[in-house]
C-alpha cells in the first residue's frame, strides 16, 4: 500500500493567519482526499483532489477557506485560511491504496488556533 | 448518503479481557475498513474487509455484507489497544469515491 508523508505534524497558529499542510505520496495516485477531525469527533471529508482539475468540495466546505493544490500525481497541499479557534482540528490526507489495501492515511496535522 | 453506526460508543476493559465492536451500515458498500486511532492521532489501518473474516494476531474482523454489518474482535486486550476504533464504509457514487466514517468506539484498557 502507499506511504504518505504529511507535514507539519502539529502547529500552533494565531487567528487570522493561514497554514499550508503538505502530503507527499510514494507512488502516483489519481485521487487524494483531505479530512478534518474536530476534537472528540469522527472524520469528515473536506474535498477530493484530482490532478489537473479543481478539487471537489463537500457540503459545508468552500474553496476560499480550504484552497487545495494538486500539481502532480504524488503531491497535494491543503491551506486553512483566515483561521479561527474553531479550525482547531486534526487534518489528514488520504489515498486509495488499490484493490486489496483500502484507504491509507497520512499521520495527520494537529492544528491549534489561538 | 450512507449512514455508518458504531457501538458501543465507549468501552472500558481490564487487561486480558475480550471485546466485540460493531459497525452497522445503511446501504450496500464496496468495501469496509477498520482503523485504530492512537493517542497521537495517527490512523492505523487494521482490516480491509468487504466480506468474510480476517485475522491478524489478537484481532479479527467479520463483515456480513448482505446484512450490512461488521464486527471487530479484540482478544486478550492490552493497554496498548486503547484508543478510538473507527469503521469506514467505501462506496463508489456518481459524485465520486467516498469513505464514510462511523463515530468511533473509545476503548480504554486498564492494567
Amino acid at each position: 500500500s502507499a506511504v504518505i508523508s504529511q507535514k507539519p505534524s502539529r502547529d500552533i497558529c494565531q487567528r487570522g493567519t493561514s497554514l499550508t499542510i503538505q502530503c507527499q505520496v510514494d507512488s502516483q495516485v489519481t485521487m487524494m482526499f483531505w479530512y478534518r477531525q474536530q476534537p472528540g469527533q469522527s472524520l469528515t471529508l473536506i474535498a477530493t483532489a484530482n490532478q489537473g482539475s479543481e478539487a471537489t468540495y463537500e457540503s459545508g466546505f468552500v474553496i476560499d477557506k480550504f484552497p487545495i493544490s494538486r500539481p502532480n500525481l504524488t503531491f497535494s497541499t491543503l491551506t486553512v485560511s483566515n483561521m479561527s479557534p474553531e479550525d482547531s482540528s486534526i487534518y489528514l490526507c488520504s489515498v486509495a491504496g488499490g484493490l486489496n489495501y483500502g484507504y491509507t492515511f497520512g499521520s495527520g496535522t494537529r492544528l491549534t488556533v489561538v | 448518503g450512507i449512514q455508518v453506526e458504531q457501538s458501543p460508543p465507549d468501552l472500558i476493559l481490564q487487561e486480558g479481557a475480550n471485546s466485540t465492536l460493531r459497525c452497522n451500515f445503511s446501504d450496500s458498500v464496496n468495501n469496509l475498513q477498520w482503523f485504530h486511532q492512537n493517542p497521537w492521532g495517527q490512523l492505523i489501518n487494521l482490516f480491509y474487509i468487504p466480506s468474510g473474516t480476517k485475522q491478524n494476531g489478537r484481532l479479527s474482523a467479520t463483515t456480513v455484507a448482505t446484512e450490512r454489518y461488521s464486527l471487530l474482535y479484540i482478544s486478550s486486550s492490552q493497554t496498548t489497544d486503547s484508543g478510538v476504533y473507527f469503521c469506514a464504509a467505501h462506496r463508489e457514487e456518481t459524485s465520486g469515491s467516498r469513505l464514510t466514517f462511523g463515530e468511533g468506539t473509545q476503548l480504554t484498557v486498564n492494567p
